[in-house]
């Protein structure tokens, strides 16, 4: 299995601030998946980063809210940008090959 | 359109004994996998157990099993012989084999008294 690493596991964040979240992959994987969880909620799928090519948003989710980079084949980021108090979520990547692991991911409060 | 649901908001077990997590899920897709996930208050999503929909064994990891029912399109977590550290959240999720989107259910509470 794939062992994905996600920084920052949290962050506090003032209002109108954008915060960029990596994640890092000990193999080369084609796709790398973006989830946001909302306090109380489940998770909901944001983007797919695929190397080479512009991430595939899913509705409701805009590249100039969430833009993502997909640098390799190892690697990718996830920024949410002009952060309000309503993006406060934990943030996970996710590897769908050999799986579906997720990253530890990033506990995400805009104060 | 897929979809999972959890009808278990919240569950309580004593510690030792056995419980069923319930997940039922619709899916038009021939080929699908479903899958479980522990989170406990740390955020991180734990995988437990996966089910593929060809699997005709119901899979097991250790303490925790997964009941397939494919005709009442079902796939229950059981968790034998609870231990305080199972006190999580717990989610079902399900990806097609056409796509590698997982789509989880709401979750249920489990928590395990002493």
């Amino acid at each position: 299995s794939a062992v994905i690493s996600q920084k920052p596991s949290r962050d506090i964040c003032q209002r109108g601030t954008s915060l960029t979240i990596q994640c890092q992959v000990d193999s080369q994987v084609t796709m790398m998946f973006w989830y946001r969880q909302q306090p109380g909620q489940s998770l909901t799928l944001i983007a797919t980063a695929n190397q080479g090519s512009e991430a595939t948003y899913e509705s409701g989710f805009v590249i100039d809210k969430f833009p993502i980079s997909r640098p390799n084949l190892t690697f990718s980021t996830l920024t949410v940008s002009n952060m309000s108090p309503e993006d406060s979520s934990i943030y996970l990547c996710s590897v769908p090959e050999q799986g579906a692991f997720f990253g530890q991911g990033t506990r995400l409060t805009v104060v | 359109a897929q979809k999972i649901t959890q009808t278990q908001p919240g569950m309580f077990v004593q510690e030792k004994e056995a419980v069923t997590l319930d997940c039922t899920y619709d899916t038009s897709d021939p080929s699908y996998g479903l899958f479980w996930y522990k989170q406990p208050s740390s955020g991180e999503m734990i995988f437990l157990i996966y089910q593929g929909s060809y699997d005709q064994q119901n899979a097991t990891e250790g303490r925790y099993s997964l009941n397939f029912q494919k005709a009442r399109k079902s796939a229950n977590l059981v968790i034998s012989a609870s231990q305080l550290g199972d006190s999580a959240m717990y989610f079902c999720a399900m990806r097609a084999d056409s796509s590698y989107k997982l789509i989880f259910g709401s979750g249920t509470r489990l928590l395990v008294r002493p």
